[in-house]
């Protein structure tokens, strides 16, 4: 899977947009881009993913540019409940299960 | 959504002791589930990947002889830290996979098991 890179930390304030980036150079034509966040001491959740096109569910959105070589997830309108270490993922998806490869991530500090 | 419990939430052993951890799948099957390690403030880290009716697939660096898995239904899988030491200490997560939902929730995290040697 690519290797990706990320900022290890950013603050936000609450109620403003918390834009995390994510570098994905090597990203193949195949590749997925997955984004998921870890608050402290529990298992990682699952946030959005996408191939090319920008993506938005009830949680965020996904910019992914028209290279693919980066993309940007985007909490709307953060909260406190959203401090957490967000990690981006590069990976195939398969018929068959394929594993995930955890960089550092970016550690999100969301302040009042 | 899915959901992937995990038993113990928390232990503390002994060293020299083995400690079992179960990763359940509630509402769907699993063919295969994977187990991870996290330290203290590091990312997690892939051990092994456990494949129902099969044996486990460990990562580089990971001595099967001591972290025992079996997967020997489609909801459980269990991890043994046999002999465990302090360097054991750690943050053990298991995460299903989920094979009905091809590209989309793949995989779903559980909670996680803080195992502390003493």
């Amino acid at each position: 899977d690519a290797k990706t890179t990320q900022p290890p930390s950013m603050d936000c304030a609450e109620g403003r947009a918390a834009n995390l980036p994510c570098n994905h150079s090597t990203i193949s034509g195949n590749e997925y881009v997955y984004w998921y966040r870890q608050i402290h001491s529990q298992g990682p959740q699952y946030i959005i993913h996408g191939l090319k096109n920008n993506e938005t569910n009830e949680m965020a959105s996904l910019i992914i540019t028209e290279d693919r070589k980066s993309s940007t997830l985007i909490l709307p309108h953060a909260t406190l409940r959203d401090t957490a270490v967000y990690y981006c993922i590069v990976r195939v998806v398969a018929g068959t299960a394929s594993k995930l490869t955890f960089g550092t991530g970016t550690r999100l500090q969301v302040t009042l | 959504g899915a959901v992937v419990s995990q038993h113990p939430s928390r232990v503390i052993c002994k060293s020299g002791t083995s400690v079992k951890i179960e990763c359940r799948s509630l509402d769907f099957q699993a063919t295969t589930m994977f187990w991870y390690r996290q330290f203290p403030k590091q990312s997690l880290m892939l051990m092994a990947t456990s494949n129902e009716g099969s044996k486990a697939t460990y990562e580089q660096g990971v001595e099967k002889d001591k972290f025992l898995i079996n997967h020997a239904s489609l909801t459980l899988s269990t991890l043994t830290v046999t002999s465990a030491h302090p360097e054991d200490s750690s943050f053990y997560i298991c995460s299903a996979h989920r094979p009905d939902r091809g590209g989309t929730y793949e995989q779903y995290f559980g909670p996680g098991t803080r195992l502390t040697v003493t």
